[in-house]
């Protein structure tokens, strides 16, 4: 199974920072099958980017992704109140089962 | 507004059995693959089962293999899944979820609330 890593486990910005979160795969994410989801307390899990870098339905475009093969990165180019949450980054695909990262937390410093 | 909502939880002893329910509206039903996706604090997201948009692809976790069995009914619009031989371990909160692509994928999009299954003696 493939493994994913994400980094850092907590990232700690103000409202208007950027953050970087990674995800790193043990293994090629073929066709780029790569997805990230945005989970906030108390709510189910929001997709956000599929295909690496493709925005979900009603997305806003400070959400971005980026990468390939093995290392992939979920961009928040100005952070909003309502971003700060919980991400997850997901490989899918033809093959199951289909694995997470641990998450990353983004926090209000 | 495509909806799912789950039901079926609740607090069982090991070996036992539960049967989970997922109610879906807003969508064709029939023309999606639906998932069961569970949470816990300590492992994270996990993808428990798949299936196809006719039951014909069926996947599971390795965890559940042999004691899970999903399915669904089309014409009820609702996604299944039968657990026994239920183990502490499988304590969790359990989500249904649509296959947001146009094939049996793994991408998950919407998802329902969620219900929560304690394993417990």
């Amino acid at each position: 199974d493939i493994v994913l890593t994400q980094s850092p486990g907590t990232l700690s910005l103000s409202p208007g920072e950027r953050a970087t979160l990674s995800c790193r795969a043990s293994q090629r994410v073929s066709s780029n099958y790569l997805a990230w989801y945005q989970q906030k307390p108390g709510q189910a899990p929001r997709l956000l980017i599929y295909g690496a870098s493709s925005r979900a339905t009603g997305i806003p475009d400070r959400f971005s992704g980026s990468g390939s093969g093995t290392d992939f990165t979920l961009t928040i180019s100005r952070l909003e109140p309502e971003d700060f949450a919980v991400y997850y980054c997901q490989r899918y695909g033809s093959s199951p089962p289909w694995t997470f990262g641990q998450g990353t937390k983004v926090e209000i410093k | 507004e495509v909806q799912l909502v789950e039901s079926g939880g609740g607090l069982v002893q090991p070996g036992r059995s539960l049967r989970l329910s997922c109610a879906a509206s807003g969508f064709t039903f029939d023309d999606s693959a639906m998932h069961w996706v569970r949470q816990t604090p300590g492992k994270g997201l996990e993808w428990v089962s798949g299936i196809s948009w006719n039951g014909g692809i069926i996947g599971y976790a390795d965890s559940v293999r042999g004691r899970f069995a999903i399915s669904r009914d089309n014409a009820k619009n609702s996604l299944y899944l039968q657990m026994n031989r239920l183990k502490p371990e499988d304590t969790a909160l359990y989500y249904c979820a649509k296959d947001s692509s146009s094939w049996y994928s793994g991408r998950f999009d919407p998802w329902g609330q969620g219900t929560l299954v304690t394993v417990s003696s």
